[in-house]
């Protein structure tokens, strides 16, 4: 079965700094899609970045860079300069890219709240 | 382009009545997802529609929840008898295809009393 743990319930950042949000993620799969969105507090699920399993190089969107290690089974979300438009939740999701399987079901952690502090 | 729609934003029911959430797709993405969103948590998939057709609903409780999605556009989720469990965040989601990033609607939040 997928899974998806995100260990960090709430973060701290100053503003214009750097922060790092943690993803793990377990999947029998050889073929899967790795997804950070964005919730501020008017609900909405904002897509941030991707990430597939056999891409060679780690994402950028950005300010936003996903930080891949297949081996440890880690796709951790790196925003840079961050603003105070960057207070929200912040959730990884994963799916299975195999045919056959849960097509397009996507697997969301607990998510993380990150504060931007001026 | 226009995105998800859903109605209502705010809902307040009582248990053991009914509600009923629509939503509308972006225009031609075949694909569309009902999720389920209770506090502290993240979305969890209730039902999957490829065009008219449902896709996975193994996570739908069908004894009181039901969907439908007429013609392959629009969709409404259902909800009878309502119990307080069900108070959460409804989110529907669609997509081109299932292999295609998935656009978000600004959900309905359900109250039940």
């Amino acid at each position: 079965a997928q899974k998806i743990t995100q260990t960090q319930p709430g973060m701290f950042v100053q503003e214009k700094e750097a922060v790092t949000l943690d993803c793990t993620y377990d999947t029998s799969d050889p073929s899967y899609g790795l997804f950070w969105y964005k919730q501020p507090s008017s609900g909405e699920m904002i897509f941030l970045i991707y990430q597939g399993s056999y891409d060679q190089q780690n994402a950028t969107e950005g300010r936003y860079s996903l930080n891949f290690q297949k081996a440890r089974k880690s796709a951790n979300l790196v925003i840079s300069a961050s603003q105070l438009g960057d207070s929200a939740m912040y959730f990884c999701a994963m799916r299975s890219m195999n045919y056959g399987g849960s097509q397009g079901n996507l697997i969301f952690g607990k998510g993380t709240k990150l504060s931007v502090k001026p | 382009e226009a995105g998800v729609a859903q109605s209502p934003r705010y809902k307040i029911i009582e248990k053991r009545q009914s509600v009923a959430f629509w939503c509308n797709p972006i225009s031609g993405h075949a694909t569309l997802y009902w999720y389920q969103q209770i506090l502290g948590q993240g979305p969890k998939l209730l039902i999957q529609f490829q065009n008219n057709g449902v896709v996975d609903d193994s996570q739908l409780p069908k004894d009181r929840f039901s969907a439908e999605r007429l013609k392959g556009v629009d969709s409404t989720l259902k909800i009878q008898p309502a119990k307080l469990e069900d108070s959460a965040v409804y989110l529907c989601a669609s997509s081109l295809e299932w292999v295609n990033e998935q656009f978000f609607g600004p959900g309905t939040r359900l109250t039940v009393l």
